[in-house]
């Protein structure tokens, strides 16, 4: 089992432009979080997804970011006209279970917005 | 509101000496507290979490609901423990992260 993986691990986009990160979850885990870290900051809470569905998304900014589970593939949080505030690095973590389990992270994507 | 404070970003101690890094949160409800650990070049993982009441690499960590503490403990540093550690809050829907305290164990 490979574990967690996020891709690209580094992502450069000019303003205006979209992003788009990737996650795959660990072989069997069916839940998948969305985290952002911004420089000097913990880990903040963005959205809790299950296949095909949003759990929780009340720590994803209303405008521009979106983030989905399909049925097949990874998952994607989508942002769209990026600015420099979006400059952070993004981690995805998936469980088994309910939210209450242990998390997997992946290692992250490091998003620079110039 | 809920949040997870380590007021400690840096900590350094030597080897064999007694570490603590501390964790207070904020939160009504009654709280499952997790320590994360993220060593050089790997992944953030779970060192241990309350419920379980089980010591991990020599370390511990005990909920105090009066302070509002989640201090993680241990006796004896090694060199190995030298990292960046998380602590976070589950309140029943999502996960709060502290800003993390990077540990150096100084040989």
């Amino acid at each position: 089992n490979a574990g967690v993986m996020q891709n690209p691990r580094h992502l450069v986009r000019r303003r205006g432009q979209e992003a788009r990160l990737r996650c795959s979850p660990m072989k069997g885990h069916s839940h998948v979080y969305w985290y952002r870290q911004l420089p000097e900051e913990g880990l903040k809470f963005m959205v809790y997804l299950q296949k095909e569905n949003i759990i929780d998304e009340s720590g994803m900014p209303k405008e521009r970011f979106s983030a989905e589970f399909p049925k097949e593939g990874p998952s994607i949080l989508r942002i769209q006209q990026v600015v420099r505030g979006d400059s952070a690095a993004y981690f995805c973590a998936s469980s088994p279970a309910g939210a209450n389990s242990e998390q997997y992270f992946g290692p992250g994507t490091r998003l620079t917005v110039t | 509101a809920q949040r997870v404070t380590q007021p400690e970003k840096l900590l350094s101690v030597f080897k064999g000496a007694p570490v603590e890094l501390k964790c207070n949160y904020s939160y009504s409800g009654s709280p499952e507290l997790f320590w994360y650990v993220q060593y050089s070049r790997q992944r953030l993982q779970l060192l241990l979490r309350h419920i379980s009441r089980e010591s991990i690499k020599g370390f511990t960590a005990d909920l105090n609901k009066g302070e509002t503490s989640f201090h993680l403990k241990k006796p004896f540093a090694q060199e190995e423990d030298s990292a960046m550690y998380y602590c976070a809050l589950y309140t029943g829907n999502q996960f709060y992260f502290g800003t993390g305290t990077s540990l150096t164990v100084i040989p």
